[in-house]
């Protein structure tokens, strides 16, 4: 995702709040998806963005600034098993391509310590 | 429901050499992709299919090529492989394209770790 900028590790104690930034740069943005990836596993979805906002699932929240190409991954009382890379990505469609697509940034790794 | 499965899970391979990764969705899904990811790149599409007989490049197309010859299945090919094709190849599949919801999510398959020597 090279127009997909996330920071590339954060490190964080256990029950501790970590925030992790995303900006991009798109057309015809459609949505913002955050995705979990524990070590040698798949992505599997965390939350969903289209609209400037607050989105919170539990522990985790997501905001969107469609006016600043900004969203940012909110981890609330973090746990051990919260080690993982977060990746953000954008979901657009382009006037020319019938097909949406997906870009991914390359991934925060969070680091949790007791 | 099985969700995303892909074959293999594991593989080496000599330069030169040819293989077809297979990857399965339960879920009727229209959309099928195909990403490698490697350190520090993210996730790069490789091809995908909008449905049953249509497949289309991505951003890294140059080397594979894919089928899509049931709406279940989208099969993955390299006809001479190299070293730069060293990576884990994720498959992943979503209902359509909306862009409306949620929904628009993909499901991803535990991918194959590919090492070409």
């Amino acid at each position: 995702g090279q127009n997909i900028d996330q920071p590339t590790e954060m490190t964080a104690t256990e029950g501790a709040i970590v925030q992790i930034n995303c900006t991009y740069q798109t057309s015809g943005f459609n949505g913002l998806f955050w995705y979990q990836q524990h070590a040698g596993e798949a992505p599997t979805f965390l939350s969903y963005n289209v609209l400037d906002g607050l989105e919170e699932k539990g522990r985790f929240s997501s905001f969107l600034s469609r006016s600043k190409g900004y969203s940012y991954l909110l981890l609330k009382e973090l746990q051990m098993k919260d080690s993982a890379s977060y990746l953000c990505a954008v979901f657009s469609i382009s006037v020319t391509d019938s097909w949406g697509k997906f870009q991914f940034g390359a991934g925060t790794q969070v680091v949790v310590t007791p | 429901n099985a969700g995303v499965t892909q074959t293999p899970k594991f593989r080496v391979l000599k330069t030169g050499q040819s293989m077809t990764l297979l990857c399965a969705q339960d879920m009727n899904h229209e959309y099928m992709y195909w990403y490698r990811q490697d350190p520090g790149m993210g996730l790069r599409l490789i091809h995908y299919s909008v449905g049953e007989g249509t497949t289309a490049k991505g951003e890294v197309p140059d080397g594979y090529n894919v089928s899509r010859l049931k709406k279940q299945n989208f099969l993955l090919g390299l006809e001479s492989a190299a070293p730069s094709q060293t990576s884990v190849y994720f498959c992943a599949s979503s209902k359509e394209r909306s862009g409306t919801g949620s929904t628009d999510t993909q499901y991803f398959g535990p991918g194959t770790r590919l090492t070409v020597l």
